[in-house]
């Protein structure tokens, strides 16, 4: 079946703009995961969804980050003000929910801040 | 992250076995997962083992838990050129969702 698939797949912003980033996670997940990956190190948890509630936002750097899950399937995480330290790959997971069930990862988003 | 350690690089010969380790500090670590990306790519589910296990294998790979020490390896059998990425152990605790990555190591596959 379908993995999780992300758009866009590369996004290029000028400092201070708006971006949204897309996650569609694999069908009858129904937790979602959001992570931050920077050059040379592993992902770091931004948030985690169960259904369309976000169940554990812990890892959101600051208030210029949001994200949404309003039907409990497609997600879009949000940065506003971008800045150039915002510069990573965004990558999206989704698992079946139960402790223990393993994250499908997406391919990414690369997004680069000028 | 801090939670999970893992050495940067490792340069195995084609056709021998490949040893990748992983050291975590949370000792109410219950699951633990071993992941391969490759360039460009995201991340992809190698195997994953509870912590009440010692061992798993799958076919060319398998695994190791030391819960004592708090260490987890992963043994690649046979390691061919498609074996080259940067693999990265992750852990996360029961009742808790989200993982923890090491920072990955690099295994470069040499003829």
């Amino acid at each position: 079946g379908a993995g999780v698939s992300q758009t866009p797949s590369n996004k290029v912003t000028e400092k201070g703009k708006y971006v949204e980033l897309r996650c569609d996670p694999i069908s009858g997940h129904t937790a979602l995961y959001w992570y931050r990956q920077s050059l040379g190190q592993g992902p770091e948890f931004l948030i985690y969804f169960q259904g369309t509630g976000a169940a554990d936002d812990s890892g959101l750097p600051n208030d210029r980050f949001f994200a949404v899950r309003p039907e409990g399937s497609v997600s879009t995480l949000k940065i506003q003000r971008t800045e150039r330290g915002d510069s990573a790959v965004y990558l999206c997971a989704s698992s079946l929910g139960d402790s223990g069930s393993p994250l499908h990862f997406g391919n990414g988003t690369r997004l680069t801040v000028t | 992250g801090e939670d999970v350690e893992q050495s940067l690089f490792l340069s195995v010969r084609e056709g021998d076995s490949s040893v990748i380790n992983c050291t975590y500090t949370d000792s109410s670590s219950t699951y633990l997962y071993w992941y391969k990306q490759e360039p460009g790519a995201g991340l992809q589910l190698l195997t994953y083992i509870f912590s009440n296990m010692d061992m798993k294998q799958d076919q060319r790979l398998t695994v190791l838990l030391n819960k004592k020490d708090k260490h987890l390896s992963l043994r690649i059998a046979d390691t061919q050129t498609g074996d080259s990425a940067i693999y990265f152990c992750a852990e996360t605790t029961l009742n808790d969702y989200k993982l923890s990555f090491g920072a990955g190591t690099t295994v470069t596959v040499r003829a």
